[in-house]
């Protein structure tokens, strides 16, 4: 079955403008994990929705936010981009959210100029 | 607050044993999971563990110990393709029966000839 896809591979956008990044988890797939990966920081927890629903939130600022639809989808958006959210974005699925296995997708760079 | 140290790199010889150690903080744990990181490709999951001992997959074993709140990643006969990144993630209780995923910032193994 097809893995996690995640949309675009690559964006460049400019200081103050925004972003929305979308995922398609595996199907049947509810739960939705979203991380920031940059350079010597690892993965950082954005956020994880779990049928349609915002179950755990990560030490970012309210510019990013996300959401999950019907039919687990999920899109998460960067509001006020600064320079400093030029990162790796990876989303991971699962079927339920108590799943110890997370598949991930290949991520989104985004570049922030 | 929950917090994974890991050595940043680590460099072997093809054939031999590699151990990439693990401690963490946190509190509801409830497991620790290892992940291997291509340069550009996605996190793809190697193992989890729940209960202290040791896990054996093929050339891959983890282990943990709670009490001690550490944990590590065996590699035995290295391969050059073993060279990536590797994540300690530990698996813990954010309340309300939902759980969260929290990377450490990865360790870069090179695989000498």
């Amino acid at each position: 079955k097809a893995g996690v896809t995640q949309t675009p591979r690559y964006l460049i956008k400019t200081r103050g403008q925004q972003v929305t990044l979308s995922c398609s988890p595996i199907s049947g797939h509810r739960s939705v994990s979203w991380y920031q990966q940059t350079p010597g920081q690892g993965l950082q927890f954005l956020f994880e929705y779990f049928s349609e629903t915002q179950r755990n939130k990560g030490n970012f600022p309210g510019r990013f936010s996300g959401r999950q639809f019907s039919n687990s989808r999920s899109e998460m958006n960067v509001s006020t981009l600064e320079l400093g959210d030029s990162a790796l974005y990876l989303c991971a699925s699962s079927f339920g959210a108590a799943d110890t296995e997370a598949f991930f997708g290949q991520g989104t760079r985004l570049t922030v100029v | 607050g929950q917090s994974l140290e890991q050595p940043s790199e680590v460099t072997a010889v093809e054939g031999a044993i590699v151990q990439i150690n693990c401690t963490y903080q946190t509190s509801g744990f409830y497991g620790l999971s290892w992940y291997q990181q291509h340069d550009g490709g996605a996190p793809t999951f190697l193992s989890y563990n729940a209960l202290d001992g040791l896990e054996e997959t093929g050339r891959f074993s983890s282990f943990l110990s709670r009490s001690d709140s550490y944990g590590y990643l065996l590699l035995q006969e290295l391969q050059m393709k073993d060279s990536a990144s590797y994540f300690c993630a530990v698996r813990s209780d954010s309340g309300a029966g939902s759980y969260q995923l929290t990377f450490g910032k990865g360790t870069k193994l090179s695989v000498i000839p």
